[in-house]
């Protein structure tokens, strides 16, 4: 039973496109995340939620808008795709009690822009 | 402008042996510090981690060292076993729920 899961986890789609990648958590944990890892292999926080509300926006274009329903969903949306949004996207998740920084990621989306 | 780097992309040791992964950072205020472990098509995954105000914490066979001064941190893992052949990511917090990570350098473990 996957504790945080990513659909789909491979998008290979054209310039110009909007897409949506979403993720659900089972671990009952208060925050979740959206990551983005680069060429270069950097793993770079977009987006964090804490109870459905917003709490880290990193300077992410406003294309990016993430989604989240209730707390256990993170949903992400991309508008007018562009060639440097190829990524690999991971959603995380965590619990706000006592953190200490561990966070659960999902398998990754794998987004391929052409 | 990068905080939190890992110089080393890639490193070969032999089963058995010890590794030894470094990271350095350039925030003083990081407070937290962590290890994850990436297998190929799979989520980093949470290996161990340190508070600043120790120097070091050990699990099993993986110890890590904080050195703050040379704002710099260590990951040893004696006996290298096959299995922790992986990307390793070195990654820092400030205070609540923002990690920064560095890029991975990926072990390998020959037999």
């Amino acid at each position: 039973d996957t504790a945080v899961s990513q659909t789909p986890k491979y998008l290979v789609t054209q310039m110009g496109n909007d897409k949506s990648i979403k993720c659900e958590q089972n671990l009952g944990h208060d925050t979740m995340y959206w990551y983005k890892q680069d060429s270069k292999k950097f793993l770079k926080i977009m987006f964090s939620y804490n109870n459905k509300e917003l709490i880290i926006n990193e300077t992410v274009p406003n294309r990016f808008s993430p989604k989240s329903p209730d707390k256990a969903h993170l949903n992400l949306h991309i508008n007018s795709l562009e060639l440097g949004d190829s990524a690999v996207y991971f959603c995380a998740s965590s619990s706000a009690i006592g953190y200490t920084g561990e966070l659960f990621f999902g398998e990754g989306s794998r987004l391929t822009v052409l | 402008d990068q905080q939190v780097k890992q110089n080393s992309p890639s490193l070969s040791v032999q089963e058995g042996r010890i590794s030894i992964l470094n990271c350095d950072y350039t925030n003083s205020m990081f407070d937290y510090f962590l290890w994850y472990k990436k297998y190929p098509a799979e989520g980093p995954t949470f290996l161990i981690s340190i508070s600043s105000i120790k120097d070091k914490n050990e699990d099993g066979r993986f110890t890590v060292f904080l050195n703050k001064s040379a704002k710099h941190l260590s990951l040893h893992i004696v006996p290298s076993q096959p299995g922790d052949s992986a990307v390793y990511f070195c990654a820092a917090s400030e205070g609540a729920q923002k990690l920064v990570f560095g890029q991975g350098t990926r072990l390998t473990i020959n037999p």
